[in-house]
């Protein structure tokens, strides 16, 4: 069965350093794969998504995730956080469904506080 | 504006009694779906539809129940509700295209309580 997993509960960084967000997933064929960003009280919102192609893909908010097949990861990076990007984030892998499309399977979340 | 919906967003309800959550999206996507949301389980896929009168089960569709007689609105149903589906549900969209992966759109999120 494929999977998710986020093996950061929570993350603590300070306002200006580096993030790096960690991502592996179990999937039988080459993934679909997304990070959601989840603000608090709000829905989820895209970052980025791989499909195919360059393995390392750009996405808002200059967030950006490299697939490697090898170690069956899509890790989410950041430079310099912001205090506003305190949320909670999500990996996703999309998987076939029994019409041939995708569909998401999602890791359990990993939250990010930022500290001034 | 591009958007899906979700009412109610708040919902206190007794077991038991019937309740109806309505999603609607105006980007005419052909792919809709319905999640909850509980602390330490991520998102769960409860239901989806590819297009009208299309569903399937997701990972967790006991206790639920879902329609889609238009392209766009896709409600979820409990027929009798219970405590342990006191959740954060969310509805989701997207278009569909052979082959590709594609973006799913949520809405808001819909908190559930149920006593």
């Amino acid at each position: 069965a494929q999977s998710v997993t986020q093996p950061d509960i929570h993350i603590t960084v300070s306002e200006g350093a580096s993030l790096e967000l960690r991502c592996n997933y179990s999937y039988g064929a080459t993934p679909y794969l997304f990070w959601y960003v989840q603000s608090p009280g709000q829905g989820l919102q895209l970052l980025l998504k791989y499909f195919s192609g360059d393995t390392l893909v750009q996405g808002i908010k200059g967030f950006e995730a490299e697939f490697k097949r090898s170690q069956s990861s899509f890790n989410l990076r950041k430079p310099s956080v912001h205090w506003s990007d305190a949320a909670e984030y999500f990996c996703a892998v999309g998987r076939a469904s029994n019409f041939g499309n995708e569909k998401l399977t999602f890791g359990t979340g990993t939250r990010l506080t930022i500290i001034p | 504006e591009a958007q899906v919906t979700q009412n109610p967003r708040y919902l206190i309800t007794v077991t038991g009694k019937k309740l109806t959550v309505t999603c609607s999206q105006n980007m005419n996507h052909e792919y809709m779906s319905w999640y909850r949301q509980d602390p330490g389980l991520g998102l769960r896929q409860i239901y989806y539809s590819m297009n009208v009168e299309v569903t399937d089960k997701g990972d967790v569709p006991e206790g639920y129940k879902v329609s889609r007689k238009e392209k766009r609105n896709f409600p979820l149903i409990l027929e009798s509700p219970s405590p342990n589906q006191t959740s954060l549900y969310f509805c989701a969209s997207s278009l569909t295209q052979e082959g590709v992966g594609y973006e799913q759109y949520f809405g808001p999120g819909t908190r559930l309580t149920v006593t």
